[in-house]
């Protein structure tokens, strides 16, 4: 089955820095890879997703970038903002099962 | 538009007595259907999944077993609880006539056995 690796496990940034959170694959065959905020005690929201045939996508202050000759894939946050404090999951998509990362705790300090 | 319910939210239950988690999905026919198990301060871990009525794969052995009655309803059973069993459930559904689409979760269910 597929192996999702997510790197750090913990984050802290100072308010209006950038966070970049990496994830890697191990199935080749994988060709959706969304990324959730879950903020404590909620369940996962995905915010931002990318597909095996895109490098890379942006929307406001989030950005994926997706290579997959490397099999790895990253989530990059601009101008981070305490709101932004959560923990975050990379997963990967194939033959209908996402397989999910061990998560990255985020603190944004003001 | 669709919604995805699931209930009880939280639950306490002694070890050995059985476990009952439902999930039903409103808006969509045909979906995809997960159970995932989040343990405290840990990732999501894949527990069943089901593309049709009946149809139910295991990701991992376990103490626990799914079903799936209706076309938008997936239970979560077992018949005898251990501590290790303790956590955050989590059902989920995607679009299965899409590909590869969303994964939308349910509100949760948060299991603590004693």
């Amino acid at each position: 089955g597929e192996n999702v690796e997510q790197h750090p496990s913990t984050l802290s940034v100072q308010e209006g820095d950038s966070a970049v959170i990496k994830c890697t694959y191990s199935d080749s065959a994988s060709n959706y890879f969304p990324w959730y905020k879950q903020e404590l005690g909620k369940r996962p929201q995905l915010i931002i997703d990318i597909r095996s045939n895109v490098g890379e996508k942006k929307d406001q202050r989030i950005a994926v970038t997706l290579n997959k000759t490397a099999k790895h894939f990253s989530l990059h946050i601009t101008e981070t903002q305490p709101e932004d404090s959560a923990v975050y999951f990379c997963a990967a998509y194939n033959f209908n099962k996402f397989y999910f990362g061990s998560g990255t705790k985020l603190n944004v300090k003001p | 538009s669709q919604t995805i319910h699931q209930w009880p939210a939280t639950l306490v239950q002694p070890v050995g007595s059985p476990l009952s988690l439902e999930c039903t999905v409103e808006g969509t026919s045909n979906p995809n259907l997960y159970w995932y198990r989040q343990a405290a301060g840990r990732g999501l871990q894949l527990l069943f999944y089901s593309v049709g009525i009946g149809q139910i794969s295991s990701e991992v052995p376990q103490n626990l077993s799914a079903s799936r009655p209706q076309d938008r309803q997936f239970i979560l059973s077992s018949k005898k609880l251990l501590l290790s069993d303790s956590g955050f459930y989590l059902c989920a559904w995607s679009n299965a006539e899409a590909g590869a689409n969303v994964l939308t979760f349910g509100a949760g269910s948060r299991l603590t056995v004693l």
